[in-house]
């Protein structure tokens, strides 16, 4: 019973390198979704998706690709990681497309660190 | 656009002694109210929740009602434990958002 799995835990980048957090879930969700989580500023979403092919913006995707080619992955694309990206970021499914009102799973984080 | 506050951290507390964390918001419409626990090292967890005016949420001993009179949806536990040590985060979804906004998160401590 995996539930959300995210890789890799930890990432350390240089400035302008690129890369791709990886989300998995297999519980047939339909919505999925990326937040950021930094000190003092609780969780901001990045970019979600309703379902597969379906993705649109948070609020704060500035930096950040996403694609939804099936419903269970829903990776994250860094294209040129900048300081600010140094965060912790989660991945987050739920079952109903209206998204939140159903709860929300959520994978156990990727802490990334951009030198 | 909505917004939820929370009381600052860290809540430092003795075994059994009782809490309280405070949330407001500020949202159009009827939002949906949430609180999600998250333990060391994991991801976010769904506490406990209300969709409406009044209504009482609760889950492992902990509770919080939603009070649209003072925009309140504050998370109480009358006898807290070691067990309890996370960082609690109070959410809400407005209307037809297909998003939650997330308050800052409150760090409880709890001490034997």
């Amino acid at each position: 019973n995996a539930g959300v799995t995210q890789t890799p835990k930890f990432q350390v980048l240089k400035t302008g390198q690129s890369m791709t957090l990886q989300c998995a879930q297999d519980m047939n969700h339909e919505y999925m979704s990326w937040y950021r989580q930094d000190p003092g500023m609780g969780l901001r979403l990045i970019h979600y998706s309703v379902g597969a092919g379906i993705t649109d913006q948070g609020e704060v995707p500035n930096g950040y690709n996403v694609s939804r080619s099936t419903t269970e992955d829903f990776p994250l694309r860094l294209l040129s990681a900048a300081p600010s990206q140094t965060s912790v970021y989660f991945c987050a499914s739920s079952y109903s497309r209206s998204g939140p009102n159903s709860p929300l799973h959520f994978g156990n984080g990727t802490r990334l660190t951009v030198t | 656009g909505d917004s939820v506050t929370q009381m600052e951290g860290p809540v430092t507390l003795s075994e059994e002694a009782f809490l309280t964390i405070n949330c407001t918001y500020t949202a159009t419409g009827y939002p949906s109210l949430f609180w999600y626990v998250q333990y060391p090292g994991e991801g976010l967890q769904l506490l406990l929740k209300a969709t409406k005016a009044d209504d009482k949420g609760s889950n492992k001993g902990f509770e919080a009602t939603y009070r649209k009179e003072t925009t309140s949806f504050h998370l109480e536990k009358g006898s807290v434990q070691v067990s309890d040590s996370a960082v609690y985060f109070c959410a809400l979804r407005g209307g037809s958002a297909r998003q939650l906004t997330f308050g800052s998160g409150t760090q409880l401590t709890v001490l034997p």
